[in-house]
């Protein structure tokens, strides 16, 4: 069955980075683009960016332009979301999610990693 | 950006009862692209509704998505105990590629 296990949880300082890895099993890893999305405590959810595994091609949110680099090393069917100059504002749980279909919807999620920026 | 509106934020009925939550659209959504959410605390999201109104892979038929233009709808006929949580719609297409609505949280009354 499709599984995406992400890494552990994380405690940064502000202007840290933090590299979150989400591995992939049970189809394919170059088949399908891994998105990231991001979930404060008690707040919606928030789409980072898209990576394509087979080509390693990337489109980011606006809002992280500059700020978030996403990776995959498919030898081990891993992607990895990295976040640069952290703020407490970037406190949240991060989540990798895939989509199998053709409707722009993600049919597959990671349990989510929490990240906490505090100094 | 199209900005996704969800109402009511708290809906609170009894099992068995109809639950009737709704997402608009600031712009049009192209229905192929409008899509339905659970979430139940500490848990990831789980895929309901794809397409505006095709049941995702093992969700119970009391799940029903309609809609279309700026205004789509998610129906749970009757609901089930383990139906209390979040629930989310998304779009996919405009810039930024992806984006949820703020969330109705559906209480047990």
């Amino acid at each position: 069955q499709v599984q995406l296990v992400q890494s552990g949880a994380e405690v940064k300082k502000p202007g840290a980075s933090v590299k979150v890895s989400c591995k992939a099993s049970g189809y394919t890893f170059t088949s399908y683009d891994i998105n990231w999305v991001r979930q404060a405590t008690g707040q919606g959810l928030e789409w980072m960016g898209w990576m394509n595994p087979n080509s390693g091609n990337t489109g980011y949110a606006q809002k992280f332009q500059g700020r978030v680099t996403m990776t995959r090393n498919t030898s081990i069917s891993t992607a990895y979301m990295e976040l640069s100059s952290l703020r407490s504002e970037d406190t949240a749980v991060y989540y990798c999610a895939m989509g199998s279909g053709w409707y722009g919807d993600f049919d597959y999620w990671g349990q989510g990693t929490l990240v906490t920026v505090s100094s | 950006e199209i900005v996704l509106t969800q109402s009511p934020g708290t809906l609170s009925l009894s099992p068995g009862e109809r639950a009737t939550l709704s997402c608009r659209a600031s712009q049009s959504v192209s229905s192929s692209y409008l899509a339905w959410y659970q979430q139940k605390p500490g848990q990831a999201l789980r895929l309901l509704i794809y397409g505006a109104s095709s049941r995702a892979t093992g969700i119970p038929d009391r799940f029903s998505g309609s809609g279309s233009g700026t205004d789509f709808t998610l129906t749970i006929s009757r609901l089930e105990p383990e139906d209390f949580a979040v629930y989310y719609c998304q779009q996919y297409g405009s810039s930024p590629l992806y984006t949820f609505g703020q969330g109705t949280k559906l209480e047990i009354k």
